[in-house]
């Protein structure tokens, strides 16, 4: 069955960096493109980044962009989240997520699997 | 940037039919879809690409998607159902959620 399992969150002051990643099994990894998606607390699913299966395509919410790097090893079956120049607007739970294909088509990117997330605390 | 509403809350009676919607410009245009999300949970997809509903999605759960207007429907709605849900396109290269809907079943 699909997993992923997130690591790396934790209190971070503003303006430093933080590394996440999802390590997957039960799927073959270098085949299908992955998210990452916040939520703030009590707030509703904000998505940051998506990555193609083969890491050659790259989209970020203007929210992070030039800030956050999502990157991916399929050699190890993990996906990460360079975060840089934090803010205690980017407290939340990140969750790591998969696509059902190798990429968003035109028309069409959503998740099928949802990790069960790691929570990064912004905080002087 | 693109924007898809939903309205904050819905209540609905054990058994009874709920209906959330979803709305943006020309969403008939894209393909919608939507997630549940239990307190304390992940999130899980319960309809894709408008109508699909995955493997292991109970039947009650349809939806739909047409002018501007994305809905899901529930359908015998049980305490179970009881969540918060989200509706999802995918615009310019953007993953946009809606602002989410609590569902209240009493």
């Amino acid at each position: 069955q699909v997993q992923l399992v997130e690591s790396g969150g934790g209190v971070v002051q503003p303006g430093r960096s933080l590394r996440l990643s999802c390590a997957a099994s039960g799927f073959i990894f270098n085949s299908y493109g992955m998210h990452w998606v916040r939520q703030a607390p009590g707030k509703g699913l904000e998505w940051v980044a998506v990555i193609s299966h083969d890491g050659s395509s790259k989209y970020y919410a203007d929210s992070v962009k030039g800030r956050f790097t999502i990157s991916r090893d399929n050699s190890k079956n993990t996906v990460y989240l360079q975060m840089n120049s934090l803010r205690a607007e980017d407290t939340a739970v990140y969750y790591c997520a998969k696509l059902p294909l190798l990429y968003c088509s035109s028309t069409s990117c959503y998740i099928d699997y949802w990790g069960q997330g790691t929570l990064v605390t912004v905080s002087s | 940037s693109y924007e898809l509403t939903q309205p904050p809350s819905l209540s609905v009676s054990p058994g009874q039919t709920a209906s959330i919607t979803c709305s943006g410009v020309k969403l008939g245009d894209k393909y919608a879809c939507w997630y549940q999300q239990k307190p304390g949970q992940s999130p899980v997809l319960v309809i894709y690409q408008n109508n699909k509903r995955p493997s292991g999605i109970p039947e009650r759960f349809s939806g739909s998607n047409s002018g501007n207007t994305a809905t899901l429907t529930i359908s015998g709605t049980q305490a179970m159902d009881e969540a918060d849900y989200y509706c999802q396109a995918w615009d310019s290269s953007t993953v946009v959620f809606g602002g989410g809907t609590k569902v209240t079943v009493l």
